[in-house]
């Protein structure tokens, strides 16, 4: 078992749509949870990042995370095609490096 | 944000040949790198962690006479693919960790990614 699980998708939604992508992990040693966006053919960039267990919100993105089910999420608001991408989600413990999910293929069609 | 570069972001080289890529944290100083290899459709896949001024550390498979990866100084890290072969084709991504740390505890930045494409 895969220390941070994520379903790959494709998740295919209409413009406008509130998206939620989500991640297990199995790891309770985890504090420190982030989100990344990685356009096609580019490198991941940071969207967010929580500590423990809480909700952040910046913009149309909510990151969530449930430390008693060990379940991350990220939920965007009104979603544009320019969010088409590839999420991934990672957990790390403080100062270890980060473990990632393979990533959730996500489609707003117009 | 904190600005990783990576150079080249697109390189095509002949079979047994050599290749370098480079890493570059451009407004922090960076301890320790890291290189990923991301085939189409899969997920970050960790090659090895580098650490300035000693050797890297390789994940398990991955060949380190191979893959040599030099961190020279706190801003920079190449990863030079040695005889390359076809089957070396592939996205290769790094990414920093500042040494100051940040208020995300281990959050890391990565580069634009270079294709490699072995012919």
């Amino acid at each position: 078992q895969k220390e941070v699980e994520q379903d790959p998708g494709p998740l295919s939604v209409p413009e406008g749509a509130i998206v939620s992508l989500n991640c297990t992990y199995s790891n309770s040693a985890f504090q420190y949870f982030m989100w990344y966006r990685q356009y096609s053919r580019k490198g991941p960039e940071l969207l967010m990042y929580t500590y423990s267990s809480g909700n952040k919100e910046d913009g149309r993105f909510t990151a969530q995370v449930d430390k008693s089910s060990k379940y991350i999420s990220l939920f965007i608001r009104d979603s544009q095609p320019s969010d088409s991408a590839t999420y991934l989600c990672a957990a790390s413990r403080g100062s270890y490096i980060p473990t990632f999910g393979r990533g959730t293929s996500l489609i707003v069609h117009p | 944000g904190a600005v990783v570069s990576q150079h080249p972001s697109r390189v095509i080289c002949k079979s047994g040949t050599s290749v370098k890529i480079e890493c570059r944290s451009l407004d922090f100083q960076a301890t320790t790198m890291f290189w990923y290899r991301q085939f189409p459709k899969q997920s970050l896949m960790l090659m090895a962690t580098s650490n300035e001024g000693s050797k890297a550390t390789y994940e398990q498979g991955v060949e380190k006479d191979k893959f040599l990866i030099n961190h020279a100084s706190l801003t920079l890290s190449t990863l030079t693919v040695t005889s390359a072969h076809p089957e070396d084709s592939s996205f290769y991504i790094c990414s920093a960790l500042p040494t100051s740390g940040t208020p995300s505890g281990n959050t890391i930045y990565f580069g634009e990614g270079s294709w490699l494409t072995v012919v």
